[in-house]
């Protein structure tokens, strides 16, 4: 089965320090990653996506097929990043698979 | 273009009742897929409608049922309501079945009580 594992709930950062939201997957094939994200008051949107690697708002997340991970960085946050990040993947590209995601909480 | 529309945007029920949310798609797009959202979770994938049909169901019980019409929009039903149903239920939309071009609505909060 496939399983999407988002390991911290909240992440707390100042402004200016870089910042790591871990994504774990399970999943013995090739299946595509995403990372989406929900601002206050916003309804869910895609951030990146793997295959087009990227960079969206100084955002950038590297497949690490090996350790089954797709991490989502940033080296310096800003306050508007704060937000709820979910990482998901699709297999079939017919259905998402989320994690529980990580509220990302930028400070000044 | 309003996107992905979801009506109602707050919903209460009470256990055994039934319940039917509507989506319309983002222009253009094809395909409608249902998630339930509970708190502190995220997204559980319930179905994907294309070309009127059910191509794809998560792990959810019959209760649990969609439609979609000829303009591409959909409903979702769920019978026999159980508090446990209580959640938000997203709409996203896509182009043929693919869920890499999807684009979500703001979401149905489902209260049973």
């Amino acid at each position: 089965a496939q399983r999407v594992t988002q390991p911290e709930k909240l992440l707390s950062v100042f402004k200016g320090a870089p910042v790591e939201l871990k994504c774990n997957y399970s999943y013995s094939g090739s299946p595509e990653l995403f990372w989406y994200v929900q601002y206050s008051r916003q309804r869910l949107q895609l951030l990146l996506r793997h295959i087009s690697r990227e960079s969206i708002k100084g955002f950038t997340a590297d497949l690490n097929k090996g350790e089954t991970s797709f991490h989502l960085k940033k080296p310096f946050a800003q306050e508007e990043d704060s937000a709820m990040y979910y990482c998901a993947l699709t297999t079939g590209f017919q259905k998402l698979v989320f994690g529980t995601g990580t509220r990302l909480l930028v400070s000044p | 273009d309003a996107g992905v529309t979801q009506s109602p945007t707050h919903l209460i029920k009470t256990r055994g009742q039934q319940v039917t949310l509507r989506c319309s798609p983002k222009s253009g797009h094809d395909t409608v897929s249902w998630y339930q959202q509970a708190l502190g979770q995220g997204p559980q994938f319930i179905f994907q409608y294309y070309e009127e049909e059910e191509r794809q169901r998560g792990n959810f019980p019959d209760r649990f049922s969609g439609h979609q019409f000829p303009n591409y929009s959909s409903e979702l039903n769920v019978n026999a309501l159980l508090l446990g149903d209580s959640a938000l239920y997203l709409c996203a939309s896509s182009l043929t079945g693919r869920v890499d071009t999807q684009y979500f609505g703001p979401g149905t909060r489902l209260t049973v009580l």
